[in-house]
Protein backbone atom coordinates (compact mmCIF):
# COMPACT_ATOMS: atom_id res chain seq x y z
CA UNK A 1 0.00 0.00 0.00
CA UNK A 2 1.15 3.63 -1.19
CA UNK A 3 1.75 5.75 2.42
CA UNK A 4 3.03 9.14 3.12
CA UNK A 5 3.30 10.37 6.48
CA UNK A 6 4.27 13.62 7.01
CA UNK A 7 5.97 15.39 10.11
CA UNK A 8 8.14 17.89 11.92
CA UNK A 9 5.15 20.00 12.40
CA UNK A 10 4.95 22.57 15.22
CA UNK A 11 4.61 26.16 16.84
CA UNK A 12 7.17 28.47 15.93
CA UNK A 13 7.79 31.73 16.06
CA UNK A 14 8.06 34.30 13.33
CA UNK A 15 10.94 35.13 11.69
CA UNK A 16 12.16 31.35 12.57
CA UNK A 17 12.97 28.29 10.75
CA UNK A 18 10.99 24.39 10.37
CA UNK A 19 11.91 21.16 8.47
CA UNK A 20 9.29 19.29 7.48
CA UNK A 21 9.71 15.40 6.06
CA UNK A 22 7.28 13.49 4.73
CA UNK A 23 8.57 9.59 4.89
CA UNK A 24 7.42 7.19 1.90
CA UNK A 25 6.71 3.54 1.67
CA UNK A 26 4.97 0.90 -0.91
CA UNK A 27 6.07 2.19 -3.71
CA UNK A 28 9.50 3.05 -5.10
CA UNK A 29 10.76 6.79 -3.87
CA UNK A 30 13.04 7.55 -6.31
CA UNK A 31 11.21 6.99 -9.30
CA UNK A 32 8.76 9.54 -8.20
CA UNK A 33 8.41 13.38 -8.48
CA UNK A 34 7.14 14.69 -5.31
CA UNK A 35 4.60 17.93 -4.20
CA UNK A 36 4.14 19.74 -1.15
CA UNK A 37 0.58 21.64 -0.75
CA UNK A 38 -0.54 23.43 2.30
CA UNK A 39 -4.16 24.84 3.46
CA UNK A 40 -4.61 27.49 6.10
CA UNK A 41 -7.11 27.11 8.32
CA UNK A 42 -11.04 27.08 7.11
CA UNK A 43 -9.20 27.96 3.45
CA UNK A 44 -8.94 26.53 0.28
CA UNK A 45 -5.38 24.39 -0.77
CA UNK A 46 -2.68 26.36 -1.82
CA UNK A 47 0.15 24.53 -3.61
CA UNK A 48 4.00 24.83 -1.95
CA UNK A 49 6.38 23.59 -4.70
CA UNK A 50 7.55 20.35 -6.64
CA UNK A 51 10.65 17.98 -6.81
CA UNK A 52 11.64 16.23 -9.85
CA UNK A 53 13.34 12.79 -9.44
CA UNK A 54 16.57 11.95 -10.13
CA UNK A 55 16.22 10.87 -13.46
CA UNK A 56 14.45 14.21 -14.57
CA UNK A 57 17.16 16.52 -12.84
CA UNK A 58 15.78 15.94 -9.26
CA UNK A 59 15.17 20.22 -9.91
CA UNK A 60 12.46 21.95 -7.83
CA UNK A 61 9.75 24.52 -8.65
CA UNK A 62 8.18 27.16 -5.85
CA UNK A 63 5.11 29.09 -5.54
CA UNK A 64 5.89 32.87 -5.73
CA UNK A 65 4.64 32.91 -2.27
CA UNK A 66 7.48 30.89 -0.67
CA UNK A 67 10.02 31.05 -3.48
CA UNK A 68 13.53 32.30 -1.68
CA UNK A 69 12.27 31.16 1.56
CA UNK A 70 11.13 27.10 1.42
CA UNK A 71 13.86 24.41 -0.25
CA UNK A 72 12.33 21.48 -1.24
CA UNK A 73 14.68 18.53 -1.03
CA UNK A 74 14.64 14.64 -1.30
CA UNK A 75 16.83 11.03 0.20
CA UNK A 76 16.04 8.21 -2.39
CA UNK A 77 17.92 6.19 0.23
CA UNK A 78 15.68 7.11 3.22
CA UNK A 79 12.24 7.43 0.81
CA UNK A 80 12.04 11.04 2.39
CA UNK A 81 10.98 14.40 0.96
CA UNK A 82 11.73 17.67 2.68
CA UNK A 83 10.55 21.22 2.81
CA UNK A 84 12.25 23.52 4.50
CA UNK A 85 11.05 26.73 5.88
CA UNK A 86 13.15 29.51 6.14
CA UNK A 87 12.02 32.92 7.54
CA UNK A 88 8.83 31.77 8.36
CA UNK A 89 5.41 34.28 8.45
CA UNK A 90 2.46 34.18 10.75
CA UNK A 91 1.01 33.50 7.04
CA UNK A 92 2.45 30.10 6.50
CA UNK A 93 0.19 29.06 9.51
CA UNK A 94 -1.30 25.79 7.83
CA UNK A 95 -1.75 22.44 7.69
CA UNK A 96 1.53 20.69 5.25
CA UNK A 97 0.82 18.15 2.85
CA UNK A 98 3.17 16.23 0.80
CA UNK A 99 1.94 13.79 -2.16
CA UNK A 100 3.10 12.00 -4.82
CA UNK A 101 3.33 13.12 -8.25
CA UNK A 102 2.71 11.24 -11.37
CA UNK A 103 4.00 11.83 -15.29
CA UNK A 104 1.89 11.78 -18.15
CA UNK A 105 2.29 12.95 -21.19
CA UNK A 106 4.98 15.24 -19.92
CA UNK A 107 2.82 16.80 -17.03
CA UNK A 108 2.67 16.17 -13.73
CA UNK A 109 -0.44 15.63 -11.40
CA UNK A 110 -0.88 14.99 -7.96
CA UNK A 111 -1.66 11.07 -6.67
CA UNK A 112 -1.54 9.86 -2.90
CA UNK A 113 -1.38 12.43 -0.38
CA UNK A 114 -0.62 12.14 2.71
CA UNK A 115 -2.53 12.85 6.12
CA UNK A 116 -1.01 16.40 6.57
CA UNK A 117 1.11 18.00 9.62
CA UNK A 118 -0.07 21.32 11.45
CA UNK A 119 3.15 23.94 11.24
CA UNK A 120 1.73 27.06 13.24
CA UNK A 121 3.86 30.52 13.20
CA UNK A 122 2.83 32.54 16.22
CA UNK A 123 4.85 34.59 18.60
CA UNK B 1 -0.32 32.95 -13.17
CA UNK B 2 -3.16 30.55 -13.81
CA UNK B 3 -6.66 31.59 -11.99
CA UNK B 4 -8.87 28.69 -11.74
CA UNK B 5 -12.23 29.84 -10.89
CA UNK B 6 -15.24 27.31 -9.53
CA UNK B 7 -18.69 27.85 -9.39
CA UNK B 8 -20.92 27.85 -7.12
CA UNK B 9 -19.31 28.43 -4.16
CA UNK B 10 -21.95 26.10 -2.53
CA UNK B 11 -24.16 23.80 -4.30
CA UNK B 12 -27.63 22.53 -2.61
CA UNK B 13 -28.29 18.62 -3.79
CA UNK B 14 -30.16 15.64 -2.50
CA UNK B 15 -29.10 12.69 -2.26
CA UNK B 16 -30.05 10.49 -5.69
CA UNK B 17 -29.48 13.82 -7.40
CA UNK B 18 -27.10 14.52 -9.95
CA UNK B 19 -24.69 17.81 -8.72
CA UNK B 20 -22.67 19.22 -11.70
CA UNK B 21 -19.79 21.41 -10.19
CA UNK B 22 -17.81 23.84 -12.65
CA UNK B 23 -14.14 25.16 -12.95
CA UNK B 24 -12.97 27.45 -15.33
CA UNK B 25 -9.15 28.78 -15.82
CA UNK B 26 -8.03 32.04 -16.83
CA UNK B 27 -5.88 30.65 -19.70
CA UNK B 28 -5.78 27.39 -21.43
CA UNK B 29 -4.59 24.60 -19.21
CA UNK B 30 -5.15 21.67 -21.99
CA UNK B 31 -6.72 18.78 -20.73
CA UNK B 32 -3.99 19.06 -17.56
CA UNK B 33 -6.81 19.55 -14.84
CA UNK B 34 -7.65 17.56 -11.88
CA UNK B 35 -10.33 17.46 -9.31
CA UNK B 36 -9.97 16.52 -6.03
CA UNK B 37 -12.60 15.58 -2.44
CA UNK B 38 -11.93 16.66 0.75
CA UNK B 39 -14.24 15.68 3.80
CA UNK B 40 -13.25 17.81 6.98
CA UNK B 41 -10.48 16.89 8.70
CA UNK B 42 -9.29 14.49 5.79
CA UNK B 43 -6.47 14.91 3.25
CA UNK B 44 -7.60 15.90 -0.19
CA UNK B 45 -8.36 12.09 -2.56
CA UNK B 46 -7.94 12.86 -6.14
CA UNK B 47 -11.11 11.84 -7.84
CA UNK B 48 -10.44 13.04 -11.83
CA UNK B 49 -6.97 13.44 -13.66
CA UNK B 50 -6.47 14.47 -17.29
CA UNK B 51 -9.63 16.24 -16.84
CA UNK B 52 -11.79 13.38 -17.50
CA UNK B 53 -9.60 10.19 -16.23
CA UNK B 54 -11.06 8.46 -13.06
CA UNK B 55 -8.45 7.93 -10.62
CA UNK B 56 -8.30 4.29 -9.32
CA UNK B 57 -11.15 3.28 -7.20
CA UNK B 58 -12.97 6.38 -8.21
CA UNK B 59 -16.51 5.22 -8.89
CA UNK B 60 -18.42 5.41 -12.17
CA UNK B 61 -20.83 8.17 -10.79
CA UNK B 62 -17.73 10.53 -10.65
CA UNK B 63 -16.89 11.70 -14.45
CA UNK B 64 -15.15 14.71 -15.89
CA UNK B 65 -15.31 16.54 -19.03
CA UNK B 66 -13.94 19.34 -21.15
CA UNK B 67 -10.78 20.61 -22.29
CA UNK B 68 -9.05 24.25 -22.72
CA UNK B 69 -10.75 26.64 -19.63
CA UNK B 70 -14.14 24.62 -19.13
CA UNK B 71 -14.09 22.07 -17.37
CA UNK B 72 -17.05 20.81 -15.36
CA UNK B 73 -17.20 17.69 -12.71
CA UNK B 74 -20.60 15.72 -12.87
CA UNK B 75 -21.64 12.98 -10.14
CA UNK B 76 -24.39 11.24 -11.60
CA UNK B 77 -26.54 9.98 -8.35
CA UNK B 78 -24.99 11.53 -5.08
CA UNK B 79 -24.55 9.42 -2.06
CA UNK B 80 -24.54 10.55 1.47
CA UNK B 81 -20.35 10.04 1.43
CA UNK B 82 -19.91 12.50 -1.39
CA UNK B 83 -21.03 16.08 0.29
CA UNK B 84 -17.90 17.40 0.96
CA UNK B 85 -15.65 19.84 -0.61
CA UNK B 86 -14.22 19.75 -4.57
CA UNK B 87 -11.44 21.38 -5.63
CA UNK B 88 -10.09 21.79 -9.58
CA UNK B 89 -6.35 22.00 -9.97
CA UNK B 90 -4.05 22.85 -12.74
CA UNK B 91 -0.79 20.93 -13.58
CA UNK B 92 -0.26 22.95 -17.00
CA UNK B 93 1.97 25.35 -16.40
CA UNK B 94 4.11 26.32 -13.25
CA UNK B 95 3.28 27.38 -11.15
CA UNK B 96 0.06 25.09 -10.33
CA UNK B 97 -3.09 26.43 -8.73
CA UNK B 98 -6.33 25.35 -7.09
CA UNK B 99 -9.55 26.62 -7.43
CA UNK B 100 -11.48 28.17 -4.09
CA UNK B 101 -13.35 24.81 -4.26
CA UNK B 102 -17.48 24.39 -4.25
CA UNK B 103 -18.94 22.58 -1.01
CA UNK B 104 -21.51 20.04 -1.86
CA UNK B 105 -24.25 20.43 0.91
CA UNK B 106 -27.62 18.04 1.19
CA UNK B 107 -30.71 19.50 0.43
Amino acid sequence: EVQLVESGGGLVQPGRSLRLSCTASGFTFGDYAMSWVRQAPGKGLEWVGFIRSKAYGGTTEYAASVKGRFTISRDDSKSIAYLQMNSLKTEDTAVYYCTTSQLVNGYYYMDVWGKGTTVTVSS
Amino acid sequence: EIVMTQSPATLSVSPGERATLSCRASQSVSSNLAWYQQKPGQAPRLLIYGASTRATGIPARFSGSGSGTEFTLTISSLQSEDFAVYYCQQYNNWPYSFGQGTKLEIK
